[in-house]
């Protein structure tokens, strides 16, 4: 079975603030992929990262960054200097190896104020 | 960039009538999936489909539900007689050849079951 955990439902931040979406995952695989989209007012799912479970690095991207910890099953997301442009709902997502499907987390919705 | 596109946007329907969502993978890409998200709540998976058949499923992807891969480049989710409670946006998404390859979503189509 595979579970993802997002505790946080709704974050509001005033622009150029720093803001960290936990993500805390469950899966009894050894093997298996994490992953964030994010989903804007528009409806669409937009893929940000992959990280492999064999990978611990974090990873930086612009004002993105990620956390990945394998010790506390967490993969946060961490927005740098945060603008308007990143108000939306951020899904975490699972696979586990030997699953085809993705399990998403229920989503934190993030509100940039100007 | 290659992507997954969706027809129509937004299908607006009777209960108890048929529908049949279309999607359109990522050319090369060889899994293909649909998840629904039921409005304010998180994406669910619905079905994979590899090799032209069902690889995986949910429990929500009961006798109502069909996929098809009718010509080699479609991919559709019929839903043989809509309920209410079918009102969704339903995405398709597409993975290429490799285990650790992403799922690339489409931008959905808005089901309305009135």
């Amino acid at each position: 079975a595979q579970k993802v955990t997002q505790a946080q439902t709704e974050i509001s931040v005033v622009e150029k603030e720093d803001v960290t979406l936990d993500c805390v995952y469950e899966t009894r695989d050894t093997t298996y992929y994490l992953f964030w989209y994010k989903q804007p007012p528009s409806g669409e799912l937009v893929f940000l990262i992959r990280r492999n479970s064999f990978d611990e690095q974090n990873e930086i991207s612009g004002r993105y960054s990620w956390n990945f910890q394998k010790s506390t099953s967490s993969f946060n997301f961490t927005i740098t200097a945060s603008q308007v442009v990143d108000s939306a709902v951020y899904f975490c997502a699972l696979r586990s190896g030997g699953y085809q499907k993705v399990t998403f987390g229920t989503g934190t919705k993030l509100q940039v104020i100007p | 960039e290659p992507e997954v596109t969706q027809t129509p946007s937004h299908q607006v329907t009777q209960m108890g009538q048929e529908v049949i969502l279309r999607c359109v993978p990522i050319s090369n890409h060889l899994y293909f999936y649909w998840y629904r998200q039921i409005l304010g709540q998180k994406v669910e998976f619905l079905v994979s489909f590899y090799n032209n058949e069902i690889s995986e499923k949910s429990e929500i992807f009961d006798d109502q539900f069909s996929v098809e891969r009718p010509d080699g480049s479609n991919f559709t989710l019929k839903i043989r007689s809509t309920k209410l409670e079918d009102s969704a946006m339903y995405f398709c998404a597409s993975r290429a050849g490799q285990v650790t390859d992403t799922q690339y979503f489409g931008p959905g189509t808005r089901l309305t079951v009135l």
